[in-house]
């Protein structure tokens, strides 16, 4: 099992261009969500899905979207990138909605 | 909105001294977990806890869940470096739309 895999590990972008971050579980989790980190706030919430086809806003959810057209995949699309976006980004999956996370190995993303 | 306090934020000690984090909140949660970072990884689950009064032991740490279920503390005695990293707690929230809130993470780095 290769757990919660990321793509890309690191990026940089100019602000106003478009980017995807890959995600990938193969452990059947039904629930996913995609988290941002930043110095001293923790883990915040952008989006997540409770399965195939369902998805919802987190706690920060502007400037992201997200698609769930597969139970494994759970792409993160920010539309048109600014410096307040510059963070670590971290997939995660789980069985349910408060139940252990797996997380992957995050992306960190720095838009200049 | 719920939220959950972690302390100290940042924490430096001596190898072989023994150490406390909190994590606190004025909300009732229906479990607690507690994960560990390390510098370019994801968080990895130490230990949930879901009773009130419920105390979980892991090697040298302890883990404590408030009898209210607001609060929860971390305690590894005989600390060794390799106990340095990143400590985050996380509360589920009940019912079929909760979710996990982070705490903003407890610094800890434990010097030979």
């Amino acid at each position: 099992n290769a757990g919660v895999t990321q793509t890309p590990k690191f990026q940089v972008l100019k602000t106003g261009q478009s980017m995807t971050l890959q995600c990938a579980q193969d452990m059947n989790h039904e629930y996913m969500s995609w988290y941002r980190q930043d110095p001293g706030m923790g883990l915040r919430l952008i989006h997540y899905s409770v399965g195939a086809g369902i998805t919802d806003q987190g706690e920060v959810p502007n400037g992201y979207n997200v698609s769930r057209s597969t139970t494994e995949d759970f792409p993160l699309r920010l539309l048109s990138a600014a410096p307040s976006q510059t963070s670590v980004y971290f997939c995660a999956s789980s069985r349910s909605h408060v139940g252990e996370q797996y997380f992957g190995p995050g992306t960190r993303l720095t838009v200049t | 909105t719920q939220l959950l306090e972690q302390s100290p934020q940042f924490l430096s000690i001596q190898e072989g001294e023994n150490l406390t984090v909190y994590c606190n909140s004025s909300s009732v949660f229906s479990s607690l977990q507690w994960y560990r970072q390390e510098p370019g990884e994801g968080p990895v689950l130490l230990v949930t806890v879901v009773t009130g009064g419920e105390v979980k032991k892991l090697k040298r740490l302890t883990f404590q869940f408030g009898d209210a279920r607001k609060d929860s503390s971390l305690h590894i005695t005989a600390a060794q470096t390799g106990d340095t990293g990143l400590y985050l707690c996380a509360g589920g929230s009940s019912g079929n739309t909760g979710k996990l809130i982070f705490g903003q993470g407890t610094t800890l780095q434990v010097k030979p």
